[in-house]
């Protein structure tokens, strides 16, 4: 069963650090490319980075330089290193596959990240 | 930066009506156009890609069509459990960046 399970999420106090992570189970990891995307409270989707599967990396504006994806294709985890936290960032975080036509079409079930004093 | 602008925001329809959404580009993307169904609470779920292939799984009254910079999704007859919000979005080689449109929420009227 294709899988993807995130983990790592809670309150930080703006400024601060969190590091998720993503354990993926089904499928061969190291062939796909991944990416994680947020969600603010009633709010729309926002792609945050994305991973290749040779570790090319690219980022939004709003997260970069802060943020850190990696993946570890031995343990079958992705993750991402959040930096100078600030409010805005708080939403619920996905991981996702890159499927077909750059598609993201396996979803985790999502880590809340409050950031807030 | 391409920006993608769905309609309506909210659509009020009844079970076994036909759904037409909509989602505009600012600039042409080709076919590479994709759906998600979002319910509340769970994670977004892929419909189509390449503007108009279902993704595995995806029932065949869930149809999307169009190219360039207009394209749609179209459920011919709804069923209870269609009732949520759309997201349409493309992707940018360079700078690579995914965008996503601002959802449609299909309720129940």
């Amino acid at each position: 069963q294709v899988q993807l399970v995130e983990s790592g999420g809670g309150l930080v106090r703006p400024g601060g650090s969190l590091r998720l992570s993503c354990a993926a189970s089904g499928f061969p990891f190291p062939d796909f490319y991944m990416s994680w995307i947020r969600q603010a409270p009633g709010r729309g989707l926002e792609w945050v980075s994305y991973i290749s599967s040779t570790s090319y990396v690219d980022y939004a504006d709003s997260v970069k330089g802060r943020f850190t994806i990696s993946r570890d294709n031995a343990r079958n985890s992705l993750y991402l290193q959040m930096n100078s936290l600030r409010v805005e960032d708080t939403a619920v975080y996905y991981c996702a596959r890159v499927g077909a036509a750059y598609a993201l079409d396996v979803w985790g079930q999502g880590t809340m990240v409050t950031v807030s004093s | 930066e391409i920006v993608l602008t769905q309609s309506p925001a909210t659509l009020s329809l009844s079970p076994g009506e036909r759904a037409t959404l909509s989602c505009r580009a600012s600039q042409s993307v080709s076919s590479y156009l994709v759906w998600y169904q979002q319910k509340p609470g769970q994670a977004p779920r892929l419909l189509i890609y390449d503007a108009s292939n279902r993704a595995t799984g995806i029932p065949a009254r869930f149809s999307g069509s169009g190219s360039g910079t207009d394209f749609t999704l179209t459920i011919s007859s709804l069923e209870p459990e269609d009732f949520a919000v759309y997201y349409c979005q493309q992707r940018s080689n360079w700078p690579f960046v995914y965008t996503f449109g601002q959802g449609t929420k299909l309720e129940i009227k």
